[in-house]
């Protein structure tokens, strides 16, 4: 089965600084990358994917995520994070039966 | 753009009470599934139907009982609540096929006193 690591639980970073979370997940096989979002008091929502192709992968809101095959990881990035970016980000791993397996979550606090 | 709807949002529970929480979708979608958060834990998938007619056990299915009723309607239940089932249950749905994102519901608090 597989498993996905996110480390840093607990982010707390001032506004215009840069962010970066960490995903390593573990399977053999090709995988497909999520990672959502859940700001306070919603629910999940995806902030973008990765299946195959140009493995930098644009999403919403000023989003990235680099999948490196070699590191089984795919990490997030914001180059200059807002206010409105505190919330809880977790990444999700798939094999291709439309199963996914979350990650912990990092819980992201951002100081005006 | 109702999308995934769950019903209800909160509820308080008295242990060995049982309870449906309901879930439905508008997205024509064959997949749905239903997660438990718990803070620290992230998602765990509970239950899950890869299209109607069919549920699967996901990692903490103990405790819950699914019933797909069609295809917009998936439906979880606790049978004989216990505190430990205390948490927030997200339903989700999806196209079936291997590069689909989940859509999610808004959640629903479950307390077990």
């Amino acid at each position: 089965a597989q498993s996905v690591s996110q480390h840093n639980h607990h982010v707390i970073l001032s506004e215009a600084a840069s962010l970066e979370l960490g995903c390593n997940y573990s399977y053999g096989g090709t995988v497909n990358l999520f990672w959502y979002v859940q700001y306070p008091g919603q629910h999940l929502q995806l902030l973008l994917k990765y299946f195959s192709g140009d493995p930098l992968v644009k999403g919403i809101k000023g989003f990235e995520a680099e999948f490196i095959k070699s590191k089984f990881s795919f990490n997030l990035r914001k180059p200059s994070v807002q206010w409105s970016d505190t919330a809880e980000y977790f990444c999700a791993v798939g094999p291709g039966n439309n199963r996914l397996a979350f990650g912990k979550g990092n819980q992201v606090v951002v100081i005006p | 753009n109702a999308g995934v709807t769950q019903t209800p949002k909160f509820q308080v529970l008295k242990t060995g009470q049982s309870m449906t929480l309901q879930c439905a979708q508008d997205m024509n979608h064959n997949s749905m599934y239903w997660y438990r958060q718990d803070p620290g834990m992230g998602l765990r998938l509970i239950y899950y139907s890869a299209s109607e007619g069919t549920t699967d056990k996901g990692e903490v299915p103990n405790g819950y009982n699914v019933s797909r009723l069609n295809k917009r309607e998936f439906s979880l239940r606790l049978e004989s609540a216990a505190p430990s089932q205390t948490s927030v249950y997200f339903c989700a749905s999806s196209q079936q096929g291997i590069n689909q994102p989940q859509h999610f519901g808004d959640g629903t608090r479950l307390s077990i006193l």
